[in-house]
């Protein structure tokens, strides 16, 4: 299986920071990576696919980049809604497997 | 605006069967990838399985020899079923619908998901 490495596990930031997570697969994906919002208690939430495409409604301060093993999410003046936890996912072969997940805190 | 509802049995004893449903409310059966997807403190997310309308399935290597998949076009549903549980299998289900645009794929539909507990 492709193994997802997500850094850092957990992040404190502040309302207007700018936040990048990133994302490591254990070989080339690229592009086939999927980020995830999850609020607590609720589901995941489609953010960024294909590692820089903007899922349709989503806000235009998430961004995605990278290519290969290397990935980023970049939250750009972060506001208290973003408390989440955030995953990535590689969809370039079956299993299909996630990241982690990192945990933001407000 | 297509939603997922979900419903199965949340407490089950070790050697029992997982059997969970998923309906897809508002929205097209045919085209997409109906998947299930759980989430634990131990694993994290993991993709358990997929399977399209016409009933092709692709599963986890790790699961298939307990998980099978359904499809009831009839009713927009499709299912899931895990045999032989264990406390392992302790997680949150959620039924998700799979997507592409071009060539990428992604899970854009989640279902609130149904928490599932063994214990004896």
């Amino acid at each position: 299986d492709i193994q997802m490495t997500q850094s850092p596990s957990s992040l404190s930031t502040s309302v207007g920071d700018r936040v990048t997570i990133s994302c490591r697969a254990s070989q080339s994906i690229s592009p086939y990576l999927n980020w995830y919002q999850q609020k607590p208690g609720g589901a995941p939430k489609l953010l960024i696919y294909a590692a820089s495409r903007v899922e349709s409604g989503g806000p235009s301060r998430f961004s995605g980049n990278g290519s290969g093993t290397d990935f980023t999410l970049t939250i750009s003046n972060l506001q208290p809604e973003d408390l989440a936890t955030y995953f990535c996912q590689q969809t370039y072969r079956i299993p299909y497997t996630f990241g982690q997940g990192t945990k933001l805190e407000i | 605006q297509v939603q997922l509802q979900q419903w199965g049995a949340g407490l089950l004893k070790p050697s029992e069967t997982l059997s969970l449903t998923c309906a897809v409310n508002g929205g097209s059966f045919g085209g997409y990838d109906w998947t299930w997807v759980r989430q634990s403190p131990g694993k994290g997310l993991e993709w358990i399985g997929e399977i399209t309308h016409s009933g092709r399935t692709t599963y986890n290597p790790s699961l298939k020899s307990r998980v099978a998949l359904s499809v009831d076009t009839s009713k927009s549903q499709f299912s899931l079923r895990v045999t032989s549980v264990t406390a392992a299998d302790t997680a949150v289900y959620f039924c998700v619908r799979g997507d592409r645009r071009d060539y990428y794929y992604y899970l854009d539909v989640w279902g609130n998901g149904t928490t599932v507990t063994v214990s004896s």
